[in-house]
């Protein structure tokens, strides 16, 4: 593994299923993040953690939950997903003490 | 409220130069970042600004004013791969980044 990796690719999900969306990162980075794009709104920040054991609300939380068992591992879970969840799911990481977040590969989801 | 504005699009031809400006409004604010979107990509980092004034990296330079809420990312000698979405974004506090709509840019021949 180098950097980020994000599992699924892409996943189409019926509205009401319970989806957890994975991130693994191998830089030994304290925090990681997850954030959402949709087309025209940017990415907008869901949850973020900064250490192992911590996690916190960002802009768009409601629908989402996170955990942070371990350094290397972020998964966010979408416990009842509805349409309106449909985006574009990037995870980052970064060094306590940097300001530059790296971005894994991106999860496509579609809620019908 | 916390909240960037940043042109939606702007297209310039190969070797010119552009200025992608963004503005800002928070209450809490740390530094102006600047990240690249290719297509179906993933954003990476291009520059930071924790100060005011220029910073350098080769052909991309970033500059920040804190009295007048503005920043901007200047792009040399353009090239046909700089064709992306580039987003302007400040740390709130402790890395936690608010990002602007976003800007893409179209290079054309």
């Amino acid at each position: 593994i180098a950097g980020i990796t994000q599992a699924p690719t892409s996943q189409i999900l019926a509205a009401g299923r319970r989806m957890t969306l994975r991130c693994t990162q191998d830089m030994r980075h304290n925090a990681m993040y997850w954030y959402r794009q949709d087309l025209g709104l940017g990415l907008r920040l869901i949850h973020y953690s900064n250490t192992a054991g911590t996690t916190g609300k960002g802009e768009v939380p409601d629908g989402y939950s996170v955990s942070r068992a371990n350094t290397d591992d972020f998964p966010l879970t979408l416990a009842s997903a509805v349409p309106s969840q449909t985006s574009v799911y990037f995870c980052a990481s970064s060094d306590s003490e940097a300001v530059e977040q790296f971005f894994g590969p991106g999860t496509r989801l579609t809620v019908l | 409220g916390q909240s960037l504005e940043q042109p939606s699009e702007v297209t310039a031809v190969e070797g010119a130069i552009v200025q992608i400006n963004c503005t800002y409004q928070t209450s809490g604010f740390y530094g102006l970042s600047w990240y690249q979107q290719h297509d179906g990509g993933a954003p990476t980092f291009l520059s930071y600004n924790g100060l005011d004034g220029l910073e350098e990296t080769g052909r991309f330079s970033s500059f920040l004013s804190r009295s007048d809420s503005y920043g901007y990312l200047l792009l040399q000698e353009l090239q046909m791969k700089d064709s992306a979405s580039y987003f302007c974004a400040f740390s709130g506090g402790y890395n936690k980044l608010i990002f602007g709509a976003g800007t893409r840019l179209a290079v054309h021949p």
